[in-house]
């Protein structure tokens, strides 16, 4: 199985402030690496597909990078709706895995 | 609008069987597979399979086999998650997902208690 690894696994940050999330696949995904927000009690939201496209409505500030085994998740400009746990998964290889997820809080 | 509405909570003694539903509309039911994914209580998404919805033909992932089986009815764009002989561990809140998760369910929480 295709193990995938986040970092860091939580993160304390300012409304403003730039935040990166780092994942990590054990084999070569190519860009087949999808980036979820979940707040709690609520269903994933698909933010980021095939590692660098934007979903429809999602907001300019998010973007996603990388390719292969190294993909990164940048929040420009954090919002107070963006404190949320966010989780990659990858859809290149069977089974399908996520990521364990990193939980961005309030400083 | 693409939209996926499942079952309500269940609440079930270990031992019985739960059916999980997950309506789809917005779109055409046949032409996007639909995966599972269990989320156990303050932990994180765990894929659990998908089926396709063309054929029907279900995968199951490791871990994930013979308790669990899905299905769908596709005269009401209806996949179907059920689930037997339930135990404790399968407390969990359970998530249809469309694609690669560009769509998913609200989820539905079954929990597992005597």
């Amino acid at each position: 199985d295709v193990q995938m690894t986040q970092s860091p696994s939580s993160l304390s940050a300012s409304v403003g402030d730039r935040v990166t999330i780092t994942c990590r696949a054990s084999q070569d995904i190519s860009n087949f690496l999808a980036w979820f927000q979940q707040k709690p009690g609520k269903a994933p939201k698909s933010l980021i597909y095939g590692a660098t496209s934007l979903q429809s409505g999602i907001p300019s500030r998010f973007s996603g990078s990388g390719s292969g085994t190294h993909f990164t998740l940048t929040i420009s400009s954090l919002q107070p709706e963006d404190f949320a746990t966010y989780y990659c998964h990858q859809y290149n290889t069977y089974p399908f895995t996520f990521g364990p997820g990193t939980k961005v809080d309030t400083k | 609008q693409v939209q996926l509405v499942q079952s309500g909570s269940e609440l079930k003694k270990p031992g019985a069987s739960v059916k999980v539903s997950c309506k789809a509309s917005g779109y055409a039911f046949t032409h996007y597979d639909m995966n599972w994914v269990r989320q156990a209580p303050g932990q994180g998404l765990e894929w659990m399979g998908w089926i396709s919805t063309n054929t029907g033909n279900p995968t199951y992932v490791q871990g994930f086999t013979g308790r669990f089986v899905f299905s769908l009815d596709t005269s009401v764009n209806t996949a179907y998650l059920q689930i037997s002989g339930l135990k404790a561990e399968d407390t969990a809140v359970y998530y249809c997902a469309r694609d690669a998760g560009s769509y998913w369910g609200q989820g539905t929480l079954v929990t597992v208690s005597s």
